[in-house]
């Protein structure tokens, strides 16, 4: 049973137009939620982070948005940029402690 | 400077031959996790260490070891890989147990099982 879900495998974006990434989960225990980037060959890197106190969070081109009531979460880029070009992970973690629990991701290809 | 310090990068081992992968953290973080990650899904929870004390998922294989000797370090023992363990495997650190925090990655052993 997944928990954590990515449904769109991949996503091509032209450079400088928005990127939007999705994300539902099913827990509702979950209340802190993180979004990875991954380049092939490395390791997960963090990016951004929401608790489910707040909706929006923002850090410059980045901007994650939480709606509690549907369980989703999505990811936004603007403006996209080719370097941005790599998988993304949704992740969630509960009260249970740091244990985060990962979505399939998402492949974003920008192109310039 | 690199962090979380995964080795090998890659590794290949026999079906069957025990393998012992490393990770190393810089960070003096409380918990380390390593996640198994099979191509196009999602990583997966193995186990965790929460300073010495470990914690075992459910569905962790048998087959599965680990041991984290200090702070500092820890290892994932295979006792006998199989064709199906091939995959990315990814070690992680975080300071915090409760509540929320990120995790720390390292850039992840490639195993492959020949």
């Amino acid at each position: 049973d997944q928990q954590v879900k990515q449904n769109s495998p991949s996503l091509s974006v032209q450079e400088g137009r928005i990127s939007i990434l999705n994300c539902d989960y099913t827990n509702s225990m979950f209340d802190y939620f993180l979004w990875y980037k991954k380049y092939p060959a490395e390791g997960p890197t963090f990016l951004i982070s929401i608790s489910s106190i707040k909706d929006k969070n923002e850090d410059g081109r980045f901007t994650v948005f939480l709606n509690k009531s549907a369980k989703h979460l999505s990811l936004h880029i603007v403006p996209s940029q080719p370097g941005d070009s790599a998988v993304y992970f949704c992740a969630a973690s509960g009260n249970a402690g740091n244990m985060l629990t990962f979505g399939g991701g998402t492949r974003l290809m920008v192109k310039p | 400077d690199a962090m979380v310090i995964q080795n090998p990068r890659y590794q290949v081992t026999q079906f069957g031959k025990p393998v012992t992968l490393s990770c190393s953290q810089t960070l003096n973080h409380n918990v380390m996790y390593w996640y198994q990650q099979k191509s196009s899904q999602a990583p997966k929870l193995l186990f965790h260490y929460y300073d010495k004390d470990f914690n075992n998922e459910a569905d962790t294989p048998d087959n599965f070891q680990s041991r984290r000797p200090n702070t500092s370090f820890c290892f994932l023992d295979i006792r006998s890989p199989g064709l199906g363990d091939a995959a990315m495997y990814l070690c992680a650190t975080s300071r915090r147990w409760t509540g929320s925090g990120e995790a720390f990655f390292g850039q992840g052993t490639r195993l492959t099982v020949v």
